[in-house]
């Protein structure tokens, strides 16, 4: 049983395309987190939400509480976004994490 | 600031052995957390330490072990090694104890395989 699940497993753009990554989870959290891993390894913490939306600059996190939802949304995609996205939520103090969406932004 | 430092970056033990690895959190951050990253189960939660105490565990057997010391700097222990160890182990700090209420900033990662 996967208590996050995260759609598309993955996805191929252009450049320039409007991008979206859906996270669904089935536990109560606390927070929700969108982290960024490019290839060999390193993760950035992206956005940490609890309710509402966040922007940073081409990127943007919504979640839903009540439909227990989240996305992640890239404007303007570019190459350099092609990395793994992982969805990971917390609840007391574990972190459960999504299996990640692999994209691949191509120019 | 630094960044949050782990040693070493690469690993190569055989199976039986035992091995440490090392997380230097970014200074002033207490919260120490350890991941398991697998091609197979993706991201999994080790354990969280905070000034020193173990808060949370994943489901991982007692073979995983850890502990953080009074400068914050932590360590995780795997002991008799298998073949399924083989993994990307990450480590994280922030700066409260609660999970909810602070970002995580991570290591580069220790890639360990067991041969």
């Amino acid at each position: 049983k996967n208590e996050v699940e995260q759609s598309p497993q993955n996805l191929t753009a252009q450049e320039g395309e409007f991008i979206t990554i859906n996270c669904s989870y089935s536990v109560g959290i606390s927070a929700l987190h969108w982290l960024q891993q490019h290839p060999g390894g390193g993760i950035v913490s992206l956005f940490m939400l609890s309710s509402g939306k966040k922007k940073h600059g081409r990127l943007i996190a919504t979640i839903n509480i009540q439909e227990k939802h989240s996305s992640l949304h890239i404007t303007a995609s570019h190459p350099r976004d092609s990395a793994v996205y992982i969805c990971a939520v917390v609840t007391g103090n574990q972190f459960y994490f999504g299996t990640g969406t692999s994209l691949t932004v191509i120019p | 600031k630094a960044g949050v430092t782990q040693t070493p970056r690469y690993l190569i033990k055989t199976r039986g052995q035992q091995v440490t690895l090392s997380c230097s959190p970014i200074s002033g951050h207490r919260s120490v957390s350890w991941y398991q990253q697998t091609p197979g189960q993706g991201l999994q939660f080790l354990f969280e330490y905070f000034s020193e105490t173990q808060r949370n565990k994943g489901n991982f057997p007692g073979r995983f072990s850890g502990r953080q010391f009074s400068n914050s700097r932590s360590e995780m222990n795997v002991s008799t090694l298998e073949l399924g160890d083989s993994a990307l182990y990450l480590c994280a700090s922030r700066f409260t104890g609660r999970a909810g209420t602070d970002t995580q900033y991570f290591g580069p990662g220790t890639r360990l395989t067991v041969l």
